[in-house]
């Protein structure tokens, strides 16, 4: 079945290591996204990429990095000039066609905890 | 700038009951798209229900249905007949088309609860 797929589920970081949550997409979409997200708040937007080798900041970039070397593929790197990654991070992707609602197909996510 | 709010952090609902949700929304541009999503407590995030603006009917997909009223910019999700398996968060989320990124903007999200 097509979809997207997330890993780690958890992930547990030391203080002053970096870590990268992998996202993988089957979906054949052009377009895609990380999100953050806290206890009581919304989804905030940390990268996203419209076309492979490219890719801008969201509203939260500092602190992360990402890369899209394939289509199918958005990694997304927690380094440690992040200051609190402690959060549950959401990959999506779209299809990005005229005419579409747009809606985000969404993985199952990655709990990371900072110890 | 584009901002969505959801007033109520938590709800609850007897079964077979309706239930609404409220979302009310702010932008300046004419184009937008709202959605709306459940998160169950497993964490995935699972689409239910789109409104256009252009669109001059409410949206309808099974049991959720969006009221929507343009001119109060508001896009609350009725969910009819409620059943156990509804309790979960539920999120607002706008598209502001003209911004070519196609990304969401989402509330705080609603929890709801189903009683038995």
């Amino acid at each position: 079945d097509g979809g997207i797929t997330q890993s780690p589920k958890y992930l547990f970081r030391k203080e002053g290591q970096n870590v990268t949550l992998s996202c993988e997409q089957n979906l054949n979409h052009d377009a895609m996204y990380w999100y953050r997200q806290d206890p009581g708040q919304g989804l905030r937007l940390i990268y996203y990429s419209q076309i492979v080798n490219d890719f801008q900041k969201g509203d939260i970039a500092e602190g992360y990095s990402v890369s899209r070397e394939k289509k199918e593929s958005f990694p997304l790197t927690v380094t440690s000039a992040q200051k609190n990654p402690t959060a549950f991070y959401l990959c999506a992707s779209t299809a990005f066609e005229t005419g579409d609602t747009g809606e985000l197909f969404f993985g199952e996510g990655s709990r990371l905890t900072v110890l | 700038a584009q901002k969505i709010t959801q007033t109520q952090p938590g709800m609850f609902v007897q079964e077979k009951e309706a239930v609404t949700l409220d979302c009310t929304y702010d932008t300046s541009d004419p184009s937008y798209g709202l959605f709306w999503y459940k998160q169950p407590s497993s964490g995935e995030m699972i689409f239910l229900i789109y409104q256009g603006s252009y669109d001059q009917q409410n949206a309808t997909e099974g049991r959720y249905s969006l009221n929507f009223q343009k001119a109060r910019k508001s896009a609350n999700l009725v969910i009819s007949a409620s059943q156990l398996g509804d309790s979960a968060m539920y999120f607002c989320a706008m598209r502001v088309l003209q911004t070519g990124a196609n990304n969401l903007f989402f509330g705080t999200g609603t929890r709801l609860t189903v009683i038995p």
